[in-house]
């Protein structure tokens, strides 16, 4: 099946700061979604991007499916980005969505 | 807000007892999904369902069987409960039309003691 990941698998940073954070997969695939798993366990819905550029607030995503990765984009990181997120899938043709084993994110005030 | 309910959002339990766990969604979306989350393993999908009585299995499904009599209702059952099935359970709907998003429950924290 296809294979999801995610780099890097932890990452601190110091309020303010920007960060990219990678997933690859090895397949096509009908759709890509990052979430953002809060503190609290709840799953965010950040972005659907199968292909291209979208841009919310302080994030934005790049998929660029032709190369078979996306990125996520966090400017001036706050505090309340902490958590993990997550890449997630759906490969062409069918009905499961696949996740990546996550990036763990920590915003130091 | 996609209209999702779990149930239970925990529970305790011994081993060798029978669970269900709950899916509860009021908007009529076709697909419906169960995962796992434990620490190292992300989300791992256990079972979907593709319409009432339509199910088919995920990457960890040994253990557990699901049903589907209801299009709002979609029950994760583990028929003898083991420590191995400790987990935190998410079930998940998925949006037809253009987008096919995920979207996901508030969880269920299930203990096997």
């Amino acid at each position: 099946g296809i294979q999801v990941e995610q780099s890097p698998p932890d990452l601190i940073l110091q309020e303010g700061a920007n960060s990219t954070l990678r997933c690859n997969f090895s397949d096509s695939v009908n759709n890509l979604q990052w979430f953002h798993q809060n503190p609290w366990g709840q799953l965010i819905n950040l972005f659907y991007i199968p292909s291209g550029t979208k841009q919310n607030g302080r994030l934005s995503a790049t998929t660029v499916a032709t190369e078979r990765y996306s990125l996520l984009y966090i400017s001036s990181s706050q505090t309340t980005d902490s958590g993990v997120y997550f890449c997630a899938v759906l490969n062409t043709g069918g009905f499961k969505t696949i996740f990546g084993a996550g990036t763990r994110l920590f915003v130091k005030a | 807000d996609a209209g999702i309910t779990q149930s239970p959002r925990h529970k305790v339990t011994e081993t060798g007892t029978p669970v269900t766990l709950r899916c509860h969604q009021t908007e009529n979306h076709r697909y419906m999904y169960w995962y796992r989350q434990d620490p190292g393993h992300g989300l791992r999908l256990i079972h979907y369902s593709y319409g009432v009585k339509d199910t088919d299995k995920g990457e960890v499904s040994d253990g557990y069987s699901v049903s589907r009599s209801k299009t709002e209702d979609f029950l994760l059952t583990l028929e003898s409960a083991t420590s191995s099935q400790t987990s935190v359970y998410f079930c998940a709907i998925r949006t037809e039309g253009g987008t096919g998003e995920l979207f996901f429950g508030e969880g269920s924290r299930l203990t096997v003691l």
